[in-house]
């Protein structure tokens, strides 16, 4: 069974700032993906980044960077030079063959 | 392009009555999901259909029951609401399966039963 882990329940920085949330994973598929989905307090469930096991580079889009090292079955999301509006709910979430698994999610918060 | 439309948006039920969550997708898509939202608990698959006619369990599929009698839309039913069963539902969908394809999801249907 595949296990999503975000440690980190919250998490603050100050705007124009850089921050990272982490996620680690834990699976035997030879083949996966990893995303990142944004929830803000509306509700709604934002895509922000996709990572393939086999992509050489780590994936960008953005102000986000994807910090994939798979050795360590991490897949951390970077975002750089935060803004009011990154405020939100923050989840990991792995791809099997057919289905997302997700982790708790970390929320985090903006400050002026 | 509606994307992924949810019917209703809330609900509000007694234990023991029931009830049907309507998804529909105008994408295509071959893919359709459904997750509950609990705090603290993330998303949590429910069921998930890789194609009309088909249905698969997912993580906690108990009370619940889904049907894809059309490719476009994705009905998920409780036929005796129970307290447990509050959370906010999440419908989504997906080209092909969630391994390489990004899931699109639906803006949610916030359920409580008393």
């Amino acid at each position: 069974a595949q296990k999503i882990t975000q440690t980190q329940p919250g998490m603050f920085v100050q705007e124009k700032e850089a921050v990272t949330l982490d996620c680690t994973y834990d699976t035997s598929d030879p083949s996966y993906g990893l995303f990142w989905y944004k929830q803000p307090s509306s509700g709604e469930m934002i895509f922000l980044i996709y990572q393939g096991s086999y992509d050489q580079q780590n994936a960008t889009e953005g102000r986000y960077s994807l910090n994939f090292q798979k050795a360590r079955k991490s897949a951390n999301l970077v975002i750089s030079a935060s803004q009011l509006g990154d405020s939100a709910m923050y989840f990991c979430a792995q791809a099997g063959y057919s289905t997302l698994t997700f982790g708790k999610g970390t929320m985090l918060l903006v400050s002026p | 392009n509606a994307g992924v439309t949810q019917t209703p948006k809330f609900r509000v039920l007694k234990t023991g009555q029931s009830m049907t969550l309507l998804c529909a997708q105008d994408m295509n898509h071959e893919y359709m999901y459904w997750y509950r939202q609990d705090p603290g608990m993330g998303l949590r698959l429910i069921h998930y259909s890789v194609g009309e006619g088909t249905t698969a369990k997912g993580e906690v599929p108990d009370g619940y029951n889904v049907s894809r009698l059309k490719k476009q839309n994705f009905l998920l039913g409780l036929e005796s609401a129970a307290p447990s069963q509050t959370s906010v539902y999440f419908c989504a969908s997906s080209p092909q399966s969630g391994g390489a394809d990004t899931q699109y999801f639906g803006p949610g249907t916030r359920l409580t039963v008393l």
